[in-house]
């Protein structure tokens, strides 16, 4: 059955403490990852898809890093405004159209100022 | 930027009640998912739609739920009744269809809050 664990579920940082967050999933047959972004109230929001391991992506404080186990977010002297629940999904090689996505339950950053 | 729209935002019903969400996907994405999201979850699929067909509805609890994209544009979804335990955020999002390069990138709506008292 594909799987998808994030950890930690709930992360604390200071203002420009770095740190990672992980997603490790096991799937029939990866077609890509993905990391969304949550703010409280509000539908995910697309940060980065990887297809394949060894891919990096970054996007400001942000660098995402696959492996094929497993899938690092690792964020670089975050800022208050960084604050968000990171979800983490997998889209499997099925057959046929669908293109759903399977996710974890997320982790909850806090950074305070 | 193109968005999806979803509404109501909100919705407070009693138990037995029914509710209705409504999603109009982004303009030219072919495929429309409805999901839903149990508070500190991470979403669920509900159901799919290709153009105005169903591709996956394998999670969707059919006795309660019912779902439709009657022309290929925008969608409905329906609980009758609703149950204290269907208390989630219900969130649409679209693609374009598989044949494209980036198909398999969902864009979200904000999401339909629903309270089932």
């Amino acid at each position: 059955e594909d799987q998808v664990t994030q950890s930690p579920e709930a992360l604390r940082l200071q203002e420009g403490e770095s740190s990672s967050l992980n997603c490790s999933y096991t799937v029939s047959g990866l077609r890509g990852l993905f990391w969304y972004r949550q703010d409280p109230g509000k539908g995910p929001e697309f940060l980065f898809t990887l297809y394949s391991a060894g891919e990096e992506k970054e996007k400001e404080r942000l660098k995402a890093t696959l492996t094929k186990k497993e899938s690092f977010l690792h964020i670089t002297a975050p800022k208050p405004e960084d604050s968000a629940t990171y979800l983490c999904a997998v889209q499997a090689r099925y057959g046929g159209a669908t293109n759903k996505l399977i996710f974890g339950t997320g982790t909850l950053l806090a950074v305070q100022p | 930027e193109a968005e999806v729209a979803q509404s109501p935002r909100y919705k407070i019903t009693e138990k037995s009640q029914a509710v209705a969400f409504w999603c109009d996907p982004i303009s030219g994405h072919a495929t429309l998912y409805w999901y839903r999201q149990i508070l500190g979850q991470g979403p669920e699929l509900l159901v799919q739609f290709q153009d105005e067909s169903v591709v996956d509805d394998s999670q969707l609890p059919k006795d309660r739920f019912s779902a439709e994209r009657l022309k290929g544009v925008d969608s409905t979804l329906k609980i009758q009744p609703a149950e204290l335990g269907d208390s989630a955020m219900y969130l649409c999002a679209s693609s374009l269809g598989p044949r494209d390069l980036r198909a398999n990138v969902l864009t979200f709506g904000a999401g339909s809050r629903l309270t089932v008292l």
